[in-house]
């Protein structure tokens, strides 16, 4: 049981430059999240999705795009990277109220 | 305006030590209220929860916390530390019901001294 996994595991981007973070769990949750944690704040929700097809939008959306078309995979969608961006990215999935955490995206924007 | 205050940004103790790690949150209904836990490298791991009921929850690894209403707080406490404790400690307020509306504290790390 891998839990939630996500990739890749570092990254570095050119301003502009567009990627895609990939989350995938495998214990059939229906809801997903995805967070970044910058030094010195708590996290903060990105986007959100409590089923395939259905997502909604995080405290800080901006700058970033989601799809959940299974109810395994929940990717995140840079498509213009801004240093504002530099940061490290947490895919999440619950059932209830414990929310299990992928290892995390390390994001550097230069 | 609801929030979660941990006030110690770092907190070194020794180990076989006590710990206490404050979690102080503003919040406008009842709140679901977690501890989580974050190792070097890793995701993030629940520690405990409390909804209702008694208010000292035991979680994993020998933690637990008090729920204080009166207070409004939330404290994480461990009788003796283990250099495997160090990490940073995570605290979170919600409706329990909708985990995206959870809001998160700003961490404590935890430095452990031989």
């Amino acid at each position: 049981n891998a839990g939630v996994t996500q990739t890749p595991k570092f990254r570095i981007l050119k301003i502009g430059q567009s990627m895609t973070l990939q989350c995938t769990q495998d214990m059939n949750h229906n809801y997903m999240y995805w967070y970044r944690q910058d030094p010195g704040m708590g996290l903060k929700l990105i986007y959100y999705s409590v089923g395939a097809g259905i997502t909604d939008k995080g405290e800080v959306p901006n700058g970033y795009n989601v799809s959940r078309s299974t109810t395994e995979d929940f990717p995140l969608r840079l498509e213009l990277a801004a240093p504002s961006q530099t940061s490290v990215y947490f895919c999440a999935s619950s059932r209830a109220d414990t929310q299990y955490f992928g290892p995390g995206t390390r994001l550097t924007v230069l | 305006a609801q929030s979660v205050t941990q006030p110690d940004i770092h907190i070194t103790v020794s180990e076989g030590a006590s710990l206490e790690l404050r979690c102080n949150y503003s919040y406008g209904a009842t709140p679901y209220l977690f501890w989580y836990v974050q190792s070097p490298g890793q995701g993030l791991q629940l520690l405990l929860k409390y909804f209702s009921g008694d208010t000292l929850v035991q979680g994993i690894k020998g933690f637990e916390a008090e729920f204080k209403r009166s207070q409004s707080s939330f404290n994480l406490r461990k009788p003796s530390v283990h250099w495997s404790d160090a990490a940073e400690y995570f605290c979170a307020v919600g409706p329990g019901d909708s985990n995206y509306q959870l809001i998160w504290g700003a961490g404590t790390k935890l430095i452990i001294k031989p």
